[in-house]
């Protein structure tokens, strides 16, 4: 079966440090990834996403690498800041699906 | 003004009652779903709306039922709810041509 998940539920990093979440993913046949952030008390932001034709992509301050051959998924935040403190969920569409399967989330917790 | 307007933000009901959870939408999207959110679950997929006339089921649809009065509004109800009911609720929309979802803020419901 088709599922998304995280290697760990919650990470603390420094201020400043960069961060890494993970992701793992099972159905070799998605073709489209997107990490979202979850604030406390509101819903999921669309941080970035990536097709299954790329390995990675960058935008302002996160970067996402997708490495197909081991099914793994990950979000870079660069110089992470407090503002940065959610829970990041990755979430995969298999080929031909119409929606979107989200993994648990992993909370990161930024340290001042 | 949000682009995806979720009523009520909390409710707390009691088992047996009959509750509808609204969501209206300004992005113009087309598409429109509605997930519940569970501690350490994730986000799963309870109904999705490809346009007005059409409804479709997600992994978990099973006491609950949707309306799409509009290409703007997509309401869930619950005929009788359950304690185990009880979580929160994300209306999200998107674009035919995309597969980026926006979501509501989200519904705190609480079945006592």
């Amino acid at each position: 079966g088709e599922s998304v998940g995280l290697h760990l539920p919650t990470l603390s990093v420094q201020e400043g440090d960069n961060s890494i979440i993970n992701c793992a993913y099972s159905n070799s046949a998605s073709d489209y990834f997107i990490w979202y952030k979850q604030e406390s008390g509101k819903g999921p932001q669309f941080i970035i996403d990536i097709r299954s034709n790329m390995d990675k992509r960058q935008g302002q301050r996160v970067t996402v690498l997708l490495n197909k051959t081991v099914k793994h998924l990950s979000l870079q935040i660069a110089a992470t800041q407090p503002g940065d403190s959610a829970v990041y969920f990755c979430a995969e569409r298999g080929a031909g699906a119409n929606n979107l399967f989200f993994g648990t989330g992993t909370r990161l917790t930024v340290i001042p | 003004d949000a682009d995806v307007t979720q009523t009520p933000r909390n409710r707390i009901t009691k088992t047996g009652k009959r509750i509808m959870l609204e969501c209206s939408q300004t992005k113009g999207h087309d598409r429109m779903y509605w997930y519940r959110q569970d501690p350490g679950l994730g986000l799963r997929l309870i109904y999705y709306s490809f346009d007005v006339k059409d409804i479709n089921k997600g992994e978990i649809s099973d006491g609950y039922s949707v309306s799409r009065q509009a290409q703007a509004k997509f309401s869930l109800s619950l005929e009788s709810a359950i304690p185990n009911q009880t979580a929160l609720y994300f209306c999200a929309t998107s674009d035919s041509g995309t597969y980026g979802y926006t979501f509501g803020s989200g519904t705190r419901l609480t079945v006592v």
